[in-house]
């Protein structure tokens, strides 16, 4: 079966420092990954996806993760963070079944601080 | 164009009564799903319809829920006997087609609380 951890519940940086979200899985079939972004009374926002056709992905607002086999891991990283970028964020991993239903890690808050 | 919208956006009930939840997908979207969020955690899997028919209900953690989408658009979730433990965000999603690949949209959620 599929599985997501999310290592840190709570991330904080400061305003134009490296951002590093940290996310393994756990899969017995070649995964879809996936990293969403939750801002306050709003909707899952899909950042960025891993579908096996390259490693390095880049996804919106500068956010780019990292696809690693060896250490079944997908973390999330953005070169210089802004105040804009605080929310909580979510790595998920595909069902493996019908390849619909998406298994959610249970997030990391990203704090921006000036 | 509009997003998937969902309806109402927060719910108070009292144990034991019934509610109802609905959600507008993306027009054109024929894959829908039903996620509920609860504290501190991250969204879970309820219910998949592909069309009109629930293609995946494994999620459903018991009798008391189901959820329908009769005409393969709009879908209502249907919670009956409400307990506070299903006290949670309730999210809806769609895509336009099953699949890995395709990006699930989701809606702001509906926030049921039950006292």
């Amino acid at each position: 079966a599929q599985s997501v951890t999310q290592l840190g519940s709570h991330v904080s940086v400061s305003e134009g420092a490296l951002v590093l979200l940290r996310c393994n899985y756990s899969s017995s079939v070649p995964p879809y990954l996936f990293w969403y972004v939750q801002y306050p009374n709003q909707g899952l926002q899909l950042l960025l996806k891993y579908t096996s056709a390259a490693t390095l992905v880049k996804g919106i607002n500068g956010f780019e993760a990292e696809f690693k086999k060896s250490e079944t891991s997908f973390h999330l990283t953005k070169p210089s963070a802004h105040m804009s970028d605080a929310a909580e964020y979510f790595c998920a991993v595909s069902g493996g079944q019908a390849g619909t239903a998406l298994i959610f890690g249970k997030g990391t808050t990203l704090s921006v601080s000036s | 164009g509009a997003g998937v919208s969902q309806t109402p956006s927060n719910k108070v009930t009292e144990k034991g009564k019934y509610v109802e939840l609905r959600c507008d997908p993306i027009s054109g979207h024929t894959a829908l799903y039903w996620y509920r969020q609860s504290l501190g955690q991250g969204p879970e899997f309820l219910i998949y319809f592909q069309g009109t028919g629930a293609a995946d209900d494994s999620g459903l953690p018991n009798d008391r829920f189901f959820a329908v989408r009769p005409e393969g658009s709009v879908s209502t979730l249907k919670i009956q006997r409400t307990e506070r433990g299903d006290s949670a965000v309730y999210l809806c999603a769609s895509s336009l087609v099953p699949g890995e690949a395709y990006e699930q949209y989701f809606g702001p959620g509906t926030r049921l609380t039950v006292t």
